[in-house]
């Protein structure tokens, strides 16, 4: 257990609809990481929130959005989707500098599968 | 624009062997690089990290190198083992705890 709890683990949902996918960062961790990897790609940026503040943004689609709540906790809202959504969605959490891991975990993952 | 390339998506090794896996970049902003390993159906995990002070770090069996002014770096593992058989993604960022730019991955197969 990486301490970084993704939820859920499936997610099976049709074209046009809208999903949400949560994630619970390691205990004090301020920071998460969203990140998307479709079949055969890398790890995929999408956005970053320190502290419940959005820091930076990556290929992230305009259907896509995301916030951190003051619990610290993070959601990824994805709507309007189309089957070139299908991937796993990861998020990552880091906190103090901790040269063991560069304070970056990662969670388990969702795989949502757009039909 | 991929800014890290890993340009080899598959590597097999025999146990015992030496593994290499290797990685381009082409920012060169980029002052911290990563290797990440990941299983099947779990999240990538931390394996070594190099910063651009260093051209080499090891740590037990894993020895990342860096060059610079090739803008290329390396993961060695030796020797070998089957269990090492994973996804290895190179990550590199500007600076530390920003986003990590991630390569494609290469899947290594350790054959026993």
């Amino acid at each position: 257990d990486s301490g970084v709890t993704q939820t859920p683990k499936h997610l099976i949902t049709a074209t046009g609809q809208r999903v949400t996918l949560r994630c619970s960062p390691r205990s004090g961790d301020l920071s998460v990481y969203w990140y998307q990897q479709s079949l055969d790609q890398g790890l995929q940026f999408l956005i970053h929130y320190y502290n419940g503040e959005e820091r930076a943004k990556g290929n992230i689609l305009e259907r896509f959005s995301a916030q951190q709540f003051p619990d610290l906790h993070s959601e990824l809202n994805l709507s309007s989707l189309e089957l070139g959504d299908s991937a796993l969605y990861f998020c990552a959490s880091s906190g103090a500098r901790d040269n063991s891991n560069y304070g970056y975990t990662f969670g388990s993952g969702t795989r949502l599968t757009v039909v | 624009d991929q800014q890290v390339k890993q340009n080899s998506p598959s590597l097999s090794v025999q146990e015992g062997r030496i593994s290499i896996l290797n990685c381009d970049y082409t920012n060169s902003m980029f002052d911290y690089f990563l290797w990440y390993k990941k299983y099947p159906a779990e999240g990538p995990t931390f394996l070594i990290s190099i910063s651009s002070i260093k051209d080499k770090n090891e740590d037990g069996r894993f020895t990342v190198f860096l060059n610079k002014s090739a803008k290329h770096l390396s993961l060695h593992i030796v020797p070998s083992q089957p269990g090492d058989s994973a996804v290895y993604f190179c990550a590199a960022s500007i600076g530390y705890g920003n986003k990590l730019v991630f390569g494609a991955g290469t899947i290594l197969r350790v054959k026993s």
